[in-house]
């Protein structure tokens, strides 16, 4: 079963619009972690944020800021006034304890930004 | 720049050899963890190996193996290659084994002809 569904495949937007990414994530395990990843172009894997399953408080870091709520078991994120540098395939992923803390992504969700 | 280092970058081979990808992960990282990304499967771990030792593995085939050594870089072999192995291998580091984050690789690209 997938553990880690993101449902928007694609996304594009004009420079300066905001873009929310949606995140669903499944899990039995009490203690978790949930993270966001961005790939550009170029293919490397950089990591974002990262939530832990007993901190719901929601937070801004610059023009990025997340919305966690476990009741849904959902962590959205959001790019605020998008840029063109903002264009590559962002991944959701969840590490459990009782996985070894291995990384289970979703599909991945390519955002492009145009100017 | 994560720190994590792969090498090589591209490579290109025939069915049926052999090869071998290596990471050296970031000062101080004493995990390694290997992910498989192709465009059919999408991002699948492989293996975590921490202080040497291979703690976990996921949907890592029989043909694969991967170590890691004492001065923590690791190598992950892939051999018999087919076509189907053709994808992104990323190495990632994180400080301890539990729930640290990791850091990512630039990836090595296989390509299997």
């Amino acid at each position: 079963a997938q553990k880690v569904t993101q449902a928007q495949t694609e996304i594009s937007v004009v420079e300066k619009e905001d873009v929310t990414l949606d995140c669903v994530y499944e899990t039995r395990d009490t203690t978790y972690y949930l993270f966001w990843y961005k790939q550009p172009p170029s293919g490397e894997l950089v990591f974002l944020i990262r939530r832990n399953s007993f901190d719901e408080q929601n937070e801004i870091s610059g023009r990025y800021s997340w919305n966690f709520q476990k009741s849904t078991s959902s962590f959205n994120f959001t790019i605020t006034a998008s840029q063109v540098v903002d264009s590559a395939v962002y991944f959701c992923a969840l590490s459990e304890a009782e996985n070894d803390y291995k990384l289970s992504f979703g599909a991945g969700t390519t955002v492009t930004v145009r100017a | 720049d994560s720190g994590v280092t792969q090498t090589p970058k591209h490579l290109i081979t025939a069915t049926g050899q052999r090869v071998t990808l290596r990471c050296s992960p970031r000062s101080g990282d004493l995990s390694v963890y290997w992910y498989q990304q192709s465009l059919d499967q999408g991002l699948q771990f492989l293996i975590h190996y921490y202080n040497g030792e291979e703690r976990a593995k996921g949907n890592i085939l029989e043909r694969f193996s991967a170590q890691q050594f004492p001065d923590l870089h690791s190598e992950l072999n892939l051999s018999s290659l087919e076509l189907g192995d053709s994808a992104l291998y990323f190495c990632a580091s994180s400080v301890r084994q539990a729930s640290d984050t990791q850091y990512f690789g630039p990836g090595t690209r296989l390509t299997v002809l």
